[in-house]
């Protein structure tokens, strides 16, 4: 099943405006990443953030974590249209295995 | 570097038949994944691998679904006999201590069955 549930499912913005992409889960985590996939190719980690950070920057990208309302949130400021593709939450628990559970995704369209 | 080799892109096979798919993972990653991807959806685990031992095959459709890493380095998966609901993308991805938490996905196999 499922760990990560995103919101919205799509997302459709004019270039240069910010998206923001929300991820919940249900159990506790170690860290949660961030993917993204283009059209017919495979994912492509973003960025990490722990269980014991609550905001983190790469660049154009911006994620918060708020691990008692089991949450994240991905912000793209200042968006492109090489930004265009679904977006992936992915959650890691603890323990030795280091799987990732990843959620259903959000489509984003950056209109050019 | 290299990223994840995985071949064939795709593949269209009739119900019952049986198809493989070949992963060839980045150098020295020791951990290997398969994922299944359905059309807008996440990608699911399958299985993994740690070298040439199986660390969680739970949600591998034993019946049908086979995979090896033999060597500890290439993977194969096999799906015999397949079933309409097997269309999919099959994604392999492997992982290295050295690189932390991340994964390194391949461009995938989309696997249609009629």
């Amino acid at each position: 099943s499922q760990q990560g549930e995103e919101d919205p499912q799509a997302l459709s913005i004019q270039e240069g405006e910010n998206a923001t992409m929300n991820c919940s889960y249900k159990t506790s985590i170690n860290n949660l990443q961030w993917y993204r996939q283009n059209s017919g190719r495979g994912l492509v980690h973003l960025i990490l953030i722990r269980s014991n950070e609550r905001e983190k920057h790469s660049g154009r990208l911006r994620v918060t974590l708020d691990t008692s309302k089991k949450s994240s949130s991905l912000l793209i400021t200042a968006s492109r249209a090489a930004d265009t593709a679904s977006y992936f939450c992915a959650t890691a628990r603890g323990g030795s295995a280091r799987q990732l559970t990843f959620g259903s995704g959000t489509q984003l369209t950056v209109l050019p | 570097e290299a990223g994840v080799a995985q071949s064939p892109r795709y593949k269209i096979i009739e119900k019952r038949q049986s198809v493989a798919f070949w992963c060839n993972p980045i150098s020295g990653h020791a951990t290997l994944y398969w994922y299944q991807q359905i059309l807008g959806q996440g990608p699911k685990l399958l299985i993994q691998f740690q070298n040439n031992g199986v660390v969680d095959d739970s949600q591998l459709p034993k019946d049908r679904f086979s995979a090896e890493r033999l060597k500890g380095v290439d993977s194969t998966l096999k799906i015999q006999p397949a079933k309409l609901e097997d269309s999919a993308v099959y994604l392999c991805a492997s992982r290295s201590d050295r690189e932390g938490e991340k994964l390194f996905f391949g461009s995938g196999t989309q696997l249609s069955v009629l």
